[in-house]
């Protein structure tokens, strides 16, 4: 079965410094994973996505997230942070049924606050 | 593309009143996902469905709950009758099958208040 553990449920930082957003997941399967980021009072944005291409995936507004399979791991990283940023940050890992596709498997989610 | 579009945004109800939340998924794709946002239990799956067919509905709470689609471009949630501890975010979310990550485009969300 898939699962995915978020480490921290609320990380804060000062802007302009650097984010880490950690992430461990289980997988009976080679695991397609993805960060989703949903700001105040809105839905849910894919951050970036990982599906075996490549370890290191590059997502929109500067963030990145390194897949390693050794670590079980899939932390989101960002060299510096804006007030922008300020959001719930979920680790997400798909949920495969038999070969097909399913449902995704969601963690509980990280609180980034970003401090002036 | 419009992207995945929830009506209405905002509901109030009174408790014991039938509700229907309403999604139109991405053109094109044939996975449609329900889920339910609180600050108590965080987001859980509700339902979701392959091609119209409900696949999964375990995470639906209880027989007050029902979902339907009747079509590729239309799915409903329905509560009935709704009680306050229903008083939630309700997002709807649709994917594709095929080659691919499978990540799910989600809608705004229906903040339904039940007093």
């Amino acid at each position: 079965a898939q699962s995915v553990t978020q480490l921290d449920s609320h990380v804060s930082v000062s802007e302009g410094t650097p984010v880490l957003l950690r992430c461990n997941y289980s997988s009976s399967y080679s695991p397609s994973l993805f960060w989703y980021v949903q700001h105040p009072n809105k839905g849910l944005q894919l951050l970036l996505k990982y599906t075996s291409a490549a370890t290191l995936v590059k997502g929109i507004n500067g963030f990145e997230a390194e897949f390693k399979k050794s670590e079980t791991s899939f932390h989101l990283t960002k060299p510096s942070a804006h007030m922008s940023d300020a959001a719930e940050y979920f680790c997400v890992v798909s949920g495969f049924y038999g070969g097909s596709q399913g449902n995704l498997i969601f963690g509980k989610g990280t609180k980034l606050s970003v401090k002036p | 593309d419009a992207g995945v579009i929830q009506s209405p945004r905002h509901e109030v109800t009174e408790m014991g009143q039938e509700v229907t939340l309403r999604c139109k998924p991405i053109s094109g794709h044939d996975y449609l996902f329900w889920y339910r946002q609180t600050m108590m239990r965080g987001l859980e799956l509700l339902i979701y469905f392959n091609n119209n067919v409900p696949i999964d509905d375990s995470g639906m709470p209880e027989d007050r709950f029902s979902a339907k689609m009747p079509n590729a471009s239309f799915s409903t949630l329905k509560i009935q009758p709704s009680e306050p501890r229903d008083s939630a975010v309700y997002f709807c979310a649709s994917s594709r099958s095929g080659k691919g990550a499978y990540e799910q485009y989600f809608g705004p969300g229906t903040r339904l208040t039940v007093t």
